[in-house]
This record gives structure tokens, C-alpha cells and sequence, in this order.
């Protein structure tokens, strides 16, 4: 079946350091990949989306990258500041419904 | 815009109780989904439905059920209600128009507690 797998599953960085998440899916007909944020407490809301007819899209310091032969996207946050910290979801919209990935937790350290 | 709305904010249920959460939209989504959380977890897709009248199953739907019997509306029935469904419930709705097109908007969420 249809399944999107994100590493890793936990992460800490440098305040100002970069962060990069990785995902893979396994539905070739994906055509539509976002990317949403959750804080505490909080609803998951969309930071980044990209499309399978682009392979880059970048809005300030965030990015995603998609390779569709290898079948997988990162997110990439630079300059990362503490409000930056939360849970970080990847998606992919396969044949009739998006699956996410399980969540990355991301720590920015002082 | 209300964007996607969810009731209850929070629910204790007793073992055995049934209960019906409820969802509500008004961007005029074609797409609606029910997702559960549980703690330090991800999302998993409960049920979804592409349009009034029409619902299908997700990754987890036993022990649940829902209606689309209008564009606004998905709520999400919970029979006989079992600890295993202590978890936090989340709606969202998306327009898929183009192909390339399919933002999701999440409703606050539902925490639900069963002892």
C-alpha cells in the first residue's frame, strides 16, 4: 500500500545551524507533496508544498527538494531560530488521499 | 472565514459509550478528512470523503464511522468506545481542483478520553 517514511524522527540543532528532513513514498503516481508544522498543543499547519513538475521551491529559509526517480523530498530550514522548534510532517498525495510520514521532532539549542 | 471548525474541544468517555465529534467548514471544500493523533505520535487518516455523499476508509477505521450528507459537514460516530481510542482527532478539508492543487486546513482538534 501506500506509505511515507521520514527520518529522523528526532532532531537537534545549533541556534543559526541548518536542519534537513528526509522522506520517502512509495506511490510512483504522488504528484503533490506538502510539508506541515505542528506546535504544541497546536493544529498542523502547511509551511511548504511542492509540486512533482518542479524539483525545487524555496520560501526564505525554508526549501524542499524532490528527486521523483529515487522517490524522495527533504526539507531543508537554514538559520534556524527557536521558533523553529516543533514537529515537522511530511506528505505525499498518492492515488485518492495524502499519507504522512510520523513526524520529526526538531530542537533548536541557545 | 471560520475555516474548519471541531466540537467538542475536549470529551471523558465511560468504556462502552458512544459519541458523535463533529466538523464543519466553510471555504466549500470538496475533500474532508478525520485524522487521530495519539501522544508523540503521527496522523493517521480515520475516513475521508470527496464529496457529499460519498465516504471511504482510511488507514485506521475500525471502531468508527461518518456521514457526508452535505458539503460543510463530516462528522465522525464513535460506537461503543474502547481506551484504545483515547487519542486526539483532527478534521481537515481540502479543494482539489487542478491536479497540482490539494492544501489541507486542520480544524483545533478533539481530545478524547476514555476511561
Amino acid at each position: 500500500g501506500e506509505n511515507v517514511e521520514q527520518h529522523p524522527s528526532t532532531l537537534s540543532v545549533q541556534e543559526g545551524d541548518s536542519a534537513v528532513i528526509k522522506c520517502t513514498y512509495s506511490d510512483s503516481a504522488s504528484n503533490y507533496f506538502p510539508w506541515y508544522k505542528q506546535e504544541l498543543g497546536k493544529r498542523p499547519q502547511l509551511i511548504i508544498d511542492i509540486r512533482s513538475n518542479v524539483g525545487e521551491k524555496k520560501d526564505q529559509r525554508i526549501a524542499v527538494t524532490l528527486n521523483k526517480t529515487a522517490k524522495h523530498f527533504s526539507l531543508h530550514i537554514t538559520e534556524t531560530q527557536p521558533e523553529d522548534s516543533a514537529v515537522y510532517f511530511c506528505a505525499a498525495r498518492g492515488a485518492s488521499k495524502i499519507i504522512f510520514g510520523s513526524g520529526t521532532r526538531l530542537s533548536i539549542r541557545p | 472565514n471560520a475555516g474548519v471548525t471541531q466540537t467538542p474541544k475536549f470529551r471523558i468517555l465511560k468504556i462502552g459509550q458512544s459519541m458523535t465529534l463533529q466538523c464543519t467548514q466553510d471555504m466549500n471544500h470538496n475533500y474532508m478528512y478525520w485524522y487521530r493523533q495519539d501522544p508523540g505520535m503521527g496522523l493517521k487518516l480515520i475516513y475521508y470523503s470527496v464529496g457529499a455523499g460519498i465516504t471511504d476508509k482510511g488507514e485506521v477505521p475500525n471502531g468508527y464511522n461518518v456521514s457526508r450528507s452535505t458539503t460543510e459537514d463530516f462528522p465522525l460516530r464513535l460506537e461503543l468506545a474502547a481506551p484504545s481510542q483515547t487519542s486526539v482527532y483532527f478534521c481537515a478539508s481540502s479543494h482539489k481542483g487542478t491536479v497540482y492543487q490539494e492544501t489541507q486546513y486542520f480544524g483545533p482538534g478533539t481530545r478524547l478520553l476514555v476511561l
